[in-house]
């Protein structure tokens, strides 16, 4: 059974402070997937990484895929309230369809 | 419209009732997904249509869940006789492919008394 772990699973951080999440596996993914989801919705997709090493920016959040495909990072620069919501990470160990998610990481960003 | 659609979006029953719970995936989607989001835990993969075929039912909890799709569109997941740890928020997800990205609707939250 592949296992996806988040930390941490609570931060709370004040408006223009840095962050780092993190997603760590035992198991070998061929992509990781980050979503955002806010209360009562669903999840939105935020980026797909598929190679090891791999560096994707979307404005001021820059995700990393681990060299290894087992481990993947989520960094906020100069956090805003309107990042505030609970941030998940899923792997596809393959199947290209089945997607494993982690508990998340539930983020609170303080004016 | 543009986006899945789950119905209801709140759903509150007893314990040992029947629930049906709809999905409207993304127009000319071909692969449809549930998952269900408990309490502290991560979101769980039920199943897999391809069509109005699931080749992957693996994540079905027992036998009291079952699913299907027809017409390559809508979806509809029934849980029978349900028990208290039903009790969960039951979301949906289309994709163009199998292999593409998955697009969630905002869930129906299942209640069981």
């Amino acid at each position: 059974t592949q296992l996806l772990e988040q930390s941490p699973q609570f931060l709370s951080i004040q408006e223009g402070e840095n962050l780092t999440v993190y997603c760590n596996s035992s198991s070998v993914f061929s992509s990781l997937q980050w979503y955002r989801q806010e209360p009562g919705e669903g999840p939105v997709l935020l980026v797909t990484v598929v190679t090891g090493g791999e560096v994707k920016k979307l404005k001021r959040l820059t995700f990393q895929f681990g060299d290894a495909r087992k481990d993947s990072s989520l960094h906020i620069t100069a956090a805003q309230p309107g990042d505030t919501g609970l941030y998940l990470c899923a792997g596809d160990g393959g199947s290209n369809y089945k997607l494993t998610f982690g508990k998340g990481t539930l983020l609170t960003v303080n004016p | 419209g543009a986006g899945v659609s789950q119905s209801p979006s709140n759903k509150v029953t007893e314990k040992g009732k029947d629930v049906e719970l709809r999905c409207d995936p993304i127009s000319g989607h071909t692969a449809l997904y549930w998952y269900r989001q408990s309490l502290g835990q991560g979101l769980e993969f039920l199943i897999y249509f391809q069509g109005n075929s699931a080749p992957d039912k693996s994540g079905l909890p027992s036998d009291r869940f079952s699913a299907e799709r027809t017409g390559g569109s809508v979806s509809t997941l029934t849980i029978q006789r349900t028990q208290q740890e039903d009790s969960a928020v039951y979301l949906c997800a289309s994709s163009l492919l199998w292999n593409q990205p998955q697009h969630f609707g905002d869930g129906t939250r299942l209640s069981i008394l």
